[in-house]
This record gives C-alpha cells, sequence and structure tokens, in this order.
C-alpha cells in the first residue's frame, strides 16, 4: 500500500514564475493538507481540501490557491514567486472524518532563484 | 494566539540515554497533540499521539506525558539508539477544526554511539 507521493521531488523556479506541485493520498485517505516548512523550521499549515473544496486556510497569501480532484489527488499552485517561497512543501493525507491521524509524504523542495 | 514552544532546540545524548523534548502551547481549545519525527529529506512521520483525557500515553521506547493544567506535554525516548537521530516536532489541533496541525520549531536530538 503506497503512501502519500509527492511530486516532482526538486523543482527550480525563477522569481515571478508559477509552479504547480502535486500530491496522492495515501489509499483510504479523502483529505488533503498542505504545509510549507521553510529551512531549520516547523512546518506551516497552508490549507485543507475535502470533498474537493477548501476547508479550512491558514495565514497565506491569495498566491497560494489549490485544487482536489474527485480522486482525492490535490495540486498546490504558487503564483508570482518570491524568494521567500523557497521551502520543502508538504501533503498530509488523512482519513474521512474530522479526527483522521495526518501522515506526511517526502515533500517537494522548491528553490526560487 | 495559536503557538506552540518547543525546547530544547538540539539535544545530544549518550546511546542509551532518555533524551526529553518539551512543549508548550497557549491555546487551551487545542485537545490533539501529536508527536512527530523527520529525517534528513524525508516528510515527518507520526510518532504518537495524546489527548487531553489521560496523562501519558506509552508506544514501545516512545512515552508522552502530559500536564493539562501547565499547558505543557513531553516526549522521552527510552533506551535512545543512534538510529533515533532525527528532528523532532510537536504539534497541537483542535480536532473540531478539520485538524490544522501548529507545529512547534523542532529539536534537532543526536544520540551518540
Amino acid at each position: 500500500d503506497a503512501g502519500v507521493t509527492q511530486s516532482p521531488t526538486h523543482l527550480i523556479k525563477t522569481r515571478g514564475q508559477q509552479v504547480t506541485l502535486r500530491c496522492s493520498p495515501k489509499s483510504g485517505h479523502d483529505t488533503v493538507s498542505w504545509y510549507q516548512q521553510a529551512l531549520g523550521q516547523g512546518p506551516q499549515f497552508i490549507f485543507q481540501y475535502y470533498e474537493e473544496e477548501e476547508r479550512q486556510r491558514g495565514n497565506f497569501p491569495d498566491r497560494f490557491s489549490g485544487h482536489q480532484f474527485p480522486n482525492y489527488s490535490s495540486e498546490l499552485n504558487v503564483n508570482a514567486l518570491l524568494l521567500g517561497d523557497s521551502a520543502l512543501y508538504l501533503c498530509a493525507s488523512s482519513e474521512p472524518g474530522l479526527r483522521g491521524e495526518q501522515y506526511f509524504g517526502p515533500g517537494t523542495r522548491l528553490t526560487v532563484t | 494566539q495559536q503557538q506552540v514552544k518547543q525546547s530544547p532546540q538540539s539535544l545530544i545524548v549518550q546511546k542509551g540515554g532518555i533524551p526529553i523534548i518539551n512543549c508548550a502551547y497557549e491555546n487551551t481549545a487545542f485537545d490533539y497533540f501529536p508527536w512527530y519525527q523527520q529525517f534528513p529529506g524525508k516528510g515527518p512521520a507520526l510518532l504518537i499521539a495524546i489527548r487531553p483525557d489521560v496523562s501519558e500515553k506509552k508506544e514501545g521506547r516512545f512515552t508522552i506525558s502530559f500536564n493539562k493544567s501547565a499547558k505543557q506535554f513531553s516526549l522521552h525516548i527510552m533506551d535512545s539508539q543512534p538510529g533515533d537521530s532525527a528532528t523532532y516536532f510537536c504539534a497541537a489541533a483542535i480536532s473540531g477544526s478539520a485538524r490544522q496541525l501548529t507545529f512547534g520549531s523542532g529539536t534537532q536530538l543526536t544520540v551518540l554511539p
């Protein structure tokens, strides 16, 4: 049983560009959350998707947007990239219901130059 | 403000020692407290989690102690091994709000052989 998978593994973009990151949840999970982890810091919650809608959002600007597909996979889009967007982007999936444990994928390392 | 303060920032112990990592929170609405382990280049892996209706929970060599009145919780690793060397994060969430995890800043643990 595959766990949470993310693609790509690494990505290098130029300031001002746009990027799309992808996540496939663990089998049986229907909820996907995205986190940003800057170097040497704990992950910070970006937003969560459930039933193809954004259920909750953290303190991130509108440049960060997402989508969830009918098969529960998800995308994170970041527009107008800034140098400060360089980070490890983590996807976590959880079981149906609000009490599900969150399981993280390996992350996508985004570098903005 | 929803914050979780974690200490120490780094910790070095000898093999067989019992490292202790502490976390404190402010928001009394938090009712779910997980600990994650992260190796370099990997996503966080769920170790153990506790809810405030119990004061202690053990899973293998990992123990969480919880003090609701002090709003503090800690992770103890019994009989630590070099393979336990990793970064450990505490987190907190409100179950009724989609389990948005608020993470501590992390503790880098080194277990010497």
